[in-house]
């Protein structure tokens, strides 16, 4: 079967940092991009950071911009989220999805791990 | 980005249809066939049920039927079942961002 899933979410205080992961099984990670997508607490989703294959190449929301990096270990396979000066409005549920390049369409997702970012 | 733009409800009864919009720009939904659609209930994970305008993933049922007019996109679901009763996003390729793909807000679906 194939399956992400999710983990490393929490609560953080504001400026803390935090790293999510994604564990891959039942498919050939490596030749798939991948991403993260999150949902703020009763809002819609947001793709906030892409992967390439070999992790060549990297793409993100602006509103995360430089403060979080998206990053992939092939050998274990896993996907990785780390977060840096974290906000209040970075508050929500992350999502690990494969990307089907071709469609620009997700059809694998994980559970969600929870980040929350309070005083 | 923008976001797409989704009504926030629509309702129907069962064994009836519903149709869900979703209107962008000539950036995204009508300058490209990559538009897809997502089931989500509450607090499970989205769930991808038509890709590229109007293909379904295999084991979505074929009461889920996607088209696209200009800068609008559509879901229909025909023979609405109490278990439809979930929020839709729709999603598009989108040219203004590296990120490639682009959001609705959301379309909450409640099923009388």
């Amino acid at each position: 079967e194939e399956q992400l899933v999710d983990s490393g979410g929490g609560l953080v205080q504001p400026g803390g940092s935090l790293r999510l992961s994604c564990e891959v099984s039942g498919f050939n990670f490596n030749r798939y991009w991948m991403s993260w997508v999150r949902q703020a607490p009763g809002k819609g989703l947001e793709c906030v950071a892409n992967i390439n294959q070999d992790g060549s190449e990297k793409d993100y929301a602006d509103s995360v911009k430089g403060r979080v990096t998206i990053s992939r270990d092939n050998g274990r396979p896993s996907l990785y989220l780390q977060m840096n000066n974290l906000r209040i409005e970075d508050t929500a549920v992350y999502f690990c999805a494969r990307m089907v390049r071709s469609s620009v369409s997700f059809d694998i997702w994980g559970q969600g791990t929870t980040v929350t970012v309070s005083s | 980005q923008s976001a797409l733009t989704q009504p926030a409800s629509v309702s129907g009864s069962p064994g009836q249809s519903i149709t869900i919009s979703c209107t962008g720009t000539s950036s995204d939904v009508s300058g490209y066939n990559y538009v897809s659609w997502y089931q989500q209930h509450p607090g499970k994970a989205p769930q991808l049920i038509i890709f590229d305008v109007s293909n379904r993933p295999s084991g979505v049922s074929d009461r889920f039927s996607g088209y696209k007019s200009g800068n609008t996109a559509s879901l229909t679901i025909s023979g609405l079942r109490a278990e439809d009763e979930a929020d839709y996003y729709c999603s598009s390729y989108t040219s203004t961002s590296t990120l490639a793909a682009v959001f609705g807000g959301g379309t909450k679906l409640t099923v009388l």
